[in-house]
């Protein structure tokens, strides 16, 4: 079983629509959760950032981390054409720098 | 806050030559640094961390003398692909950790994706 597993789709949906992204882990030592996105040719861009278990919403966005089913999730209300990228989840544990990383969700938004 | 530059963002060279890739952390300190390579596609494979003023810790069946890694600031970590191969055409992408840890996430460099012609 990897580490973290993230459905790489790919998710199409109709501007203005809630995107859900979501990935499992099996390590139970992760405490560090992060959101990135990707654009095509660039660098991973942080989107949001959770220590241990509970929501935060930053905008657009709303990151949820349930450490009891060792399940995260991403929303993303009101989409836009500009959020199609590749969003990869990724974690950590306490005191470990190196990240785990889900294979990523490419989300196409249609206009 | 939390800026990483990746030079050059492409670059193009002939088999057998070298290739050296900076990164730099432009408003923070990093003691560790992290390089990737990513295929088409695929998400990120962590080739090796870089500790300041430290040697690099290199992944499994990841070659040491192929990918040198240079850590010699706490704002500077440069990796350079040696006798550069067409096999080693990828995209590069370098990660910093800032000083006190996870706090604040990682921030990734912009990429580096090299052509070997």
């Amino acid at each position: 079983q990897k580490e973290v597993e993230q459905d790489p789709g790919p998710l199409s949906v109709p501007e203005g629509a809630i995107v859900s992204l979501n990935c499992t882990y099996s390590n139970s030592a992760f405490q560090y959760f992060m959101w990135y996105r990707q654009y095509s040719r660039k660098g991973p861009e942080l989107l949001m950032y959770t220590y241990s278990s509970g929501n935060k919403e930053d905008g657009r966005f709303t990151a949820q981390v349930d450490k009891s089913s060792k399940y995260i999730s991403l929303f993303i209300r009101d989409s836009q054409p500009s959020d199609s990228a590749t969003y990869l989840c990724a974690m950590s544990a306490q005191g470990n720098n190196r990240l785990a990383f889900g294979k990523g969700n490419q989300v196409v938004v249609i206009p | 806050g939390a800026v990483v530059s990746q030079h050059p963002s492409w670059v193009i060279c002939k088999s057998g030559t070298s290739v050296k890739i900076e990164c730099r952390s432009l408003d923070f300190q990093a003691t560790t640094m992290f390089w990737y390579r990513q295929f088409p596609k695929q998400s990120l494979m962590l080739m090796a961390t870089s500790n300041e003023g430290s040697k690099a810790t290199y992944e499994q069946g990841v070659e040491k003398d192929k990918f040198l890694i240079n850590h010699a600031s706490l704002t500077l970590s440069t990796l350079t692909v040696t006798s550069a191969h067409p096999e080693d055409s990828s995209f590069y992408i370098c990660s910093a950790v800032p000083v006190g840890g996870l706090g604040y996430g990682y921030t990734f460099g912009s990429g580096t994706r090299l052509t070997v012609v």
